[in-house]
């Protein structure tokens, strides 16, 4: 039983325009979620985290909004670059550190 | 430049043959993870060590087994793999109390 859903497996969207990468979860205990970005070839890459105390938490182009009674978060990328065609993963962690991984979008901008 | 290694990176093995996945960290950090990806499918905790101490999950099958023999080095040893284990291997590592992990490029293994 997946405990955090990315039910979309691919997104295409044009180069300027915004992506929107949405991610659910079923377990409220754990209360730390983090988004990984992963290139072909190499391992996934920290890219930006919200605490659950939060509801967004901005770093440059990438925001991450947490809407806990929904059980929902999503990641904003604006404007999109081509240079952001990866997979991203959602993961949830907790009290223990482990991640739980979301099975990954992949995400294609279009020149 | 900090980082995590695994080699190789490509391994092939056959049915029933022992293979060891090594892990090296140049980060100083005291928790290593080794995460199973198998095709489309999400990265999948196998064990964790913290400093010395050996987590093992629930489910991760007896096949598979880890050693650490310093706070740099972390291996992942598949006693007889099936054609079931074929995966990428990640390994990662993190500061214990830090919720981000930091991870290698990852071996991908083929049973043949």
């Amino acid at each position: 039983d997946q405990q955090v859903k990315q039910n979309s497996p691919s997104l295409s969207v044009q180069e300027g325009r915004i992506s929107i990468l949405n991610c659910d979860y079923t377990n409220s205990m754990f209360d730390y979620f983090l988004w990984y970005k992963k290139y072909p070839a190499e391992g996934p890459t920290f890219l930006i985290s919200i605490s659950s105390i939060k509801d967004k938490n901005e770093d440059g182009r990438f925001t991450v909004f947490l809407n806990k009674s929904a059980k929902h978060l999503s990641l904003h990328i604006v404007p999109s670059q081509p240079g952001d065609s990866a997979v991203y993963f959602c993961c949830q962690t907790g009290a223990n550190s482990k991640l739980t991984f979301g099975k990954g979008i992949t995400l294609s901008v279009r020149p | 430049d900090a980082m995590v290694i695994q080699n190789p990176r490509y391994q092939v093995t056959q049915f029933g043959k022992p293979v060891t996945l090594s892990c090296s960290q140049t980060l100083n950090h005291n928790v290593m993870y080794w995460y199973q990806q198998k095709s489309s499918q999400a990265p999948k905790l196998l064990f964790h060590y913290y400093d010395k101490d050996f987590n093992n999950e629930a489910d991760t099958p007896d096949n598979f087994q880890s050693r650490r023999p310093n706070t740099s080095f972390c291996f992942l040893d598949i006693r007889s793999p099936g054609l079931g284990d074929a995966a990428m291997y990640l390994c990662a590592t993190s500061r214990g109390g830090r919720y981000e992990q930091y991870f290698g490029p990852g071996t991908r293994l083929t049973v043949t």
